[in-house]
């Protein structure tokens, strides 16, 4: 699986939108974009995931690039309840194995 | 609603004791996984099943077992022979992919987790 490149940690206003980056230069055409957020204590929850076109679903919105090195999580309207550790991760859509937790980017939602 | 759950939210263990951690998935999910997250780090895979009465070892099996005698099942045991067995333990399952290298992406879905400390 690809490895990617998040920022260590990120600050957000309350009612802002909050924008995730992820470098993942080295992936492959039939490896997908997934993001996972992790609230302290808790087990990671799933947010989206994407191939190629941008997807939204109630959660967040995901804006993966036309060559499709770089993607962006979208937290439309943040809230401190979205305070936490969020992963970028990169898998073949088929896999059936383990999933490669990085250090993932700490957002801060502040009042 | 659907979903996993992990029992106790809490467990200690005594020094020479097995202990086994429940996870139970109503997804109808044909795939189970057990990872183990250390402080300030990421997760590391324990074991596998991807059928009933069937799984793999994962990065980190030394100590463990599991059994997979239900699809909606997954126990995980933590044996007297894991010496560091101080973590936050994670159960997930995924949706079966008729193809490995391809097919629609699945993602893996989290219990809350079970903390075991040593007494």
């Amino acid at each position: 699986d690809a490895k990617t490149t998040q920022p260590t940690s990120m600050d957000c206003a309350e009612g802002r939108a909050a924008n995730l980056p992820c470098n993942h230069s080295t992936i492959s055409g039939n490896e997908y974009v997934y993001w996972y957020r992790q609230i302290h204590s808790q087990g990671p929850q799933y947010i989206i995931h994407g191939l190629k076109n941008n997807e939204t679903n109630e959660m967040a919105s995901l804006i993966i690039t036309e060559d499709r090195k770089s993607s962006t999580l979208i937290l439309p309207h943040a809230t401190l309840r979205d305070t936490a550790v969020y992963y970028c991760i990169v898998r073949y859509g088929g896999s059936q194995g383990n999933l490669i937790f990085g250090k993932g980017t700490k957002l801060s939602v502040k009042p | 609603d659907g979903g996993i759950t992990q029992s106790p939210k809490y467990l200690f263990r005594k020094e020479g004791q097995n202990v086994t951690l429940s996870c139970e998935q109503n997804l109808n999910h044909d795939a189970m996984y057990w990872y183990r997250q250390d402080p300030g780090q990421g997760l590391r895979l324990i074991y596998y099943s991807q059928i009933v009465n069937d799984f793999q070892k994962g990065d980190i099996a030394e100590g463990y077992s599991v059994s997979r005698e239900k699809k909606e099942s997954f126990p995980l045991t933590v044996t007297s022979a894991q010496k560091n067995p101080t973590a936050f333990y994670l159960c997930a399952s995924q949706r079966q992919n008729p193809s490995q290298t391809g097919g629609p992406g699945q993602p893996q879905h989290f219990g809350d987790g079970t903390r075991l400390s040593i007494l």
